[in-house]
């Protein structure tokens, strides 16, 4: 069965360093998400990603993040310069269109 | 405003005891809704969705949650808890003109031997 995969599972940076998150979604999908839960909080949306551009943002997904589609199968987040805050579990998610999104197992950001 | 709630964040039942996790959500147009289990250090899995077929909807692991448009509610049952049910449960809406999941903010189930 299709899924979703991210890297690194775990990931320590110290504050201020970048980061890029990496997602490979389901390969037939066209709609792509990352959200991102703060331990013990629920799961927040950042931003959607569809046809080459972001459709739509959260307030947290502010000019420290971007994502980006290099090529035909990764989708990546990256955090230019990460703060203590942004320790957090972050999903990469997909959908072909109907209505349900498919969820990576997660990227635990330590930052340090 | 459109906005999803979960009545209780901590639920605990007996082995073999009904569980019931409460999901309410507020919105005009009935939304596309979301049942997902998270196991410690795990991601997010699908456990039922409804998507406007029929309002009573079955998911894994003998789950099941019915939709009901007047009491704008989607919450979710399992006859007989198991000891592998303890986890945390989200209920998720996709409310109709937004693509992004709006999550509630999770109840943790434990399974009392």
């Amino acid at each position: 069965e299709p899924e979703v995969t991210q890297t690194p599972s775990h990931q320590v940076t110290q504050m201020g360093q970048e980061v890029i998150l990496r997602c490979v979604p389901i390969s037939n999908h066209l709609y792509f998400y990352w959200y991102r839960q703060i331990l013990g909080q629920k799961v927040e949306f950042l931003v959607s990603f569809y046809n080459n551009e972001i459709s739509e943002k959260s307030e947290i997904f502010d000019d420290q993040f971007s994502v980006e589609r290099p090529d035909g199968s990764n989708f990546t987040l990256k955090i230019r310069s990460t703060k203590l805050e942004d320790s957090a579990m972050y999903f990469c998610a997909s959908t072909g269109g109907l209505a349900q999104q498919f969820f990576g197992p997660g990227t635990r950001l330590t930052v340090l | 405003a459109q906005s999803v709630t979960q009545l209780g964040s901590h639920v605990s039942v007996s082995e073999g005891a009904l569980v019931l996790l409460r999901c309410n959500y507020s919105s005009s147009v009935p939304p596309y809704l979301f049942w997902y289990v998270q196991y410690p250090n795990q991601g997010l899995q699908l456990l039922l969705k409804y998507t406007s077929a029929a309002t009573l909807v079955k998911g894994i692991n003998g789950f099941e949650a019915e939709f009901k448009k007047s009491e704008t509610s989607f919450h979710l049952t399992k006859p007989s808890a198991h000891m592998s049910d303890a986890a945390e449960y989200f209920c998720a809406v996709n409310f109709i003109g937004n693509e992004k999941l709006t999550f509630g903010t999770g109840t943790r189930l434990t399974i009392i031997p």
